[in-house]
């Protein structure tokens, strides 16, 4: 299976502050037809995971555009350009490119 | 509205057997490949099974193969999990997700249903 890393495991930061998230895999996660099948997730204190960014860097119906992704290859970023206090909760990267969808293990962002 | 609720979690004690159901409401339930996923207390995120719309297409995790069964009816909406044999470390919220695209992001999570595995 792809393993999914993400780095920093935990993230205090002050509102209005950017904020970053890095998930690196195992191996790369083009797809043969070409795709990059990496997403984001957000999942709030009590809640489901809700998607955020599919395919690298699009922005899921609703996402307010200061979720922005990116990355290439192995190796991809989540920004929060200004965190507002609603951003707190865990944030998952996740591969569906090879069978065994994996998830990484997850970065808590936190308000200072 | 697009939902998706679970039901049939519970406790039940090592070795039994649950069937989790995920039923789909606001959208062609049968156009979309379905998956569970499930959490451990305090833990993070695990891909449980995969089911394409027609369920030509089925797999599992190597954790869960032998012992589960993912299922669907697509005249009743709803998306099913039989869990055999279970272990403590089933333990977990298991959510029903469906995927934006083949494959793809899972764009559609339920809320989730407890599954306690517990003597």
């Amino acid at each position: 299976d792809i393993v999914m890393t993400q780095t920093p495991l935990s993230s205090p930061v002050t509102l209005g502050q950017p904020a970053s998230i890095s998930c690196r895999s195992s191996q790369s996660l083009v797809h043969s037809d070409g795709n990059t099948y990496l997403s984001w997730l957000q999942q709030r204190p009590g809640q489901p995971p809700r998607l955020l960014i599919y395919k690298i860097s699009n922005r899921f119906s609703g996402v307010p555009d200061r979720f922005s992704g990116s990355g290439a290859g192995t190796d991809f970023t989540l920004k929060i350009s200004r965190v507002e206090a609603e951003d707190v909760g865990v944030y998952y990267c996740m591969q569906a490119t090879q069978l065994g969808y994996t998830f990484g293990q997850g970065t808590k962002l936190e308000i200072k | 509205e697009v939902q998706l609720v679970e039901s049939g979690g519970g406790l039940v004690k090592p070795g039994g057997s649950l069937r989790l159901s995920c039923a789909a409401s606001g959208f062609t339930f049968s156009s979309y490949s379905m998956n569970w996923v499930r959490q451990a207390p305090g833990k993070g995120l695990e891909w449980v099974s995969s089911i394409s719309s027609s369920s030509s297409y089925i797999y599992y995790a190597d954790s869960v193969k032998g012992r589960f069964t993912i299922s669907r009816d697509n005249a009743k909406n709803s998306l099913y999990l039989q869990m055999n044999s279970l272990r403590a470390e089933d333990t977990a919220v298991y959510y029903c997700a469906r995927v934006l695209g083949d494959p793809d992001a899972f764009d559609i999570w339920g809320q989730g249903t407890m599954v306690t595995v517990s003597s």
